[in-house]
């Protein structure tokens, strides 16, 4: 069974940088897991973030960004506003499933 | 607007069917691969099921395989997920999603006796 793990919370100060990390359990993560990343907070519906790795959707705000680093699928979020508290997960593309990452809560404090 | 709306939870029994639907539109829903993910209460995203543009592909999760069946009718701009032998860790909020770009509210699914 694929596993794809994150960390768990992740605390950052407003106007700081923070890296969420996406691992796969059958190795190192490469573009051809085409990495997505999904921001969800309470009570609402996931919204799309980073689809193939890097690329923003029209209403990704400018201060995420999508990486490789070291063998796994990365989020950066640059210059953290209040509203960036929330939940972020990850996805990844197998040959004939899809597998969620287990979520990390990101607080802004 | 583009726009999906879920539609077909309810509670029901364990080993009982239920069928999901989910209505598109503002937007060419027949270009789009289709997904249902699921997120029980307090708990995080997992990924059911897939369907091609065409129907030509479909996957499952393993934990839905055998139980649940995903169709789509693009004359109609909907997608839909039978969900046979309802067990109690098939609770959850239901979404459909269009390429995981667009995402529906979400139907509440209780499987309880």
């Amino acid at each position: 069974q694929t596993v794809v793990t994150q960390e768990p919370s992740l605390t950052v100060s407003p106007g700081g940088t923070v890296t969420l990390t996406c691992a796969s359990s059958t190795g190192a993560v490469t573009s051809g897991y085409y990495p997505n990343w999904f921001q969800q907070k309470p009570g609402q519906a996931p919204r799309a973030l980073i689809y193939d790795t890097n690329n923003k959707h029209s209403w990704t705000p400018a201060r995420f960004s999508g990486s490789l680093l070291g063998g796994k699928a990365a989020l950066t979020l640059s210059g953290v506003q209040p509203e960036d508290e929330a939940d972020y997960y990850c996805l990844l593309y197998y040959a004939d499933a899809r597998v969620f990452g287990g979520g990390t809560k990101l607080t802004v404090l | 607007e583009v726009q999906l709306v879920e539609s077909g939870g309810g509670l029901v029994q364990p080993g009982g069917s239920l069928r999901l639907s989910c209505a598109a539109s503002g937007f060419t829903f027949s270009g789009y691969n289709m997904n249902w993910v699921r997120q029980s209460p307090g708990k995080g995203l997992e990924w059911v099921s897939f369907i091609s543009d065409s129907s030509t592909t479909i996957y499952y999760a393993d934990s839905v395989k055998g139980r649940f069946t995903i169709s789509r009718d693009n004359a109609k701009n909907s997608l839909y997920l039978q969900m046979n032998s309802l067990r109690d860790e098939d609770t959850a909020v239901y979404y459909c999603g269009a390429a995981f770009d667009i995402w529906g509210q979400g139907t509440m699914v209780t499987v309880s006796s």
